[in-house]
């Protein structure tokens, strides 16, 4: 079974420009996350999904973040214009069930570099 | 906001010894988990405890809880070069719809 999948690996942009970061969970799971480290801190949780629909935003850091799951499969992840201080590696996790069990699996994670 | 704070930072040993890492957070919680990151790989699930739980084991990994000090701790027993890697502890709270909270991490450095 693939496990979840993250594209690109590494991006590196200049500031200003768009970036769009995509994750493919685990087929079956419904519950979709995002989280970020920036290098030397934790790891921050941007948002989650349920199936199509942002059931938690509340870690999104601006408007400049805009996350959808059209369809409740494979999410993407836009930053548009993006800053220096996006920098850190974007990761996605999935879950089947976020109740009790609340295991997630992670991505590799994608690592993005604003120059 | 929660959140889980790892101690020590970065931890050095020797193969075979044994390697403490504690964990504490703010509030009270549904479960804490801890997960493993390899070097520019995803986190991998560890092992789960649950806030009814005090001990768990998992091959050479005993987990403990204190929910009366809101901490934990996460010892990994003779250890490998493998284990080398970056340790989160992670908590989700006990009531209502709320993500998993992860700390820093602990930086694990075995030596062989």
């Amino acid at each position: 079974e693939a496990g979840v999948t993250q594209f690109p690996s590494h991006s590196v942009i200049e500031k200003g420009q768009t970036v769009t970061l995509r994750c493919d969970p685990i087929s079956g799971h419904d519950n979709l996350y995002w989280y970020r480290r920036v290098m030397g801190k934790e790891i921050k949780f941007l948002l989650h999904f349920v199936k199509e629909s942002k059931q938690d935003e509340s870690g999104m850091p601006n408007n400049r973040f805009l996350a959808e799951r059209t369809g409740g499969t494979y999410s993407t992840l836009k930053v548009q214009p993006a800053e220096l201080e996006d920098s850190g590696v974007y990761f996605c996790a999935s879950s089947q069930d976020w109740g009790s069990s609340g295991e997630l699996f992670f991505g590799e994670g994608s690592r993005l570099t604003v120059l | 906001s929660q959140q889980g704070e790892e101690d020590p930072q970065a931890l050095s040993i020797q193969e075979g010894e044994n390697a403490t890492m504690n964990c504490s957070y703010k509030t009270s919680i549904n479960n804490l988990q801890w997960y493993r990151q390899n070097s520019g790989r995803g986190l991998v699930h560890l092992i789960l405890i649950r806030s009814n739980e005090r001990e768990k084991h998992s091959g050479r990994l005993r987990v403990t809880l204190d929910t009366s000090k809101k901490s934990s701790s996460l010892l990994i027993t003779a250890s490998r070069a493998a284990d080398t890697a970056s340790y989160f502890c992670a908590t989700r709270r006990r009531s209502g719809n709320t993500p998993l909270v992860f700390g820093k991490g602990t930086r694990l450095s075995v030596i062989a």
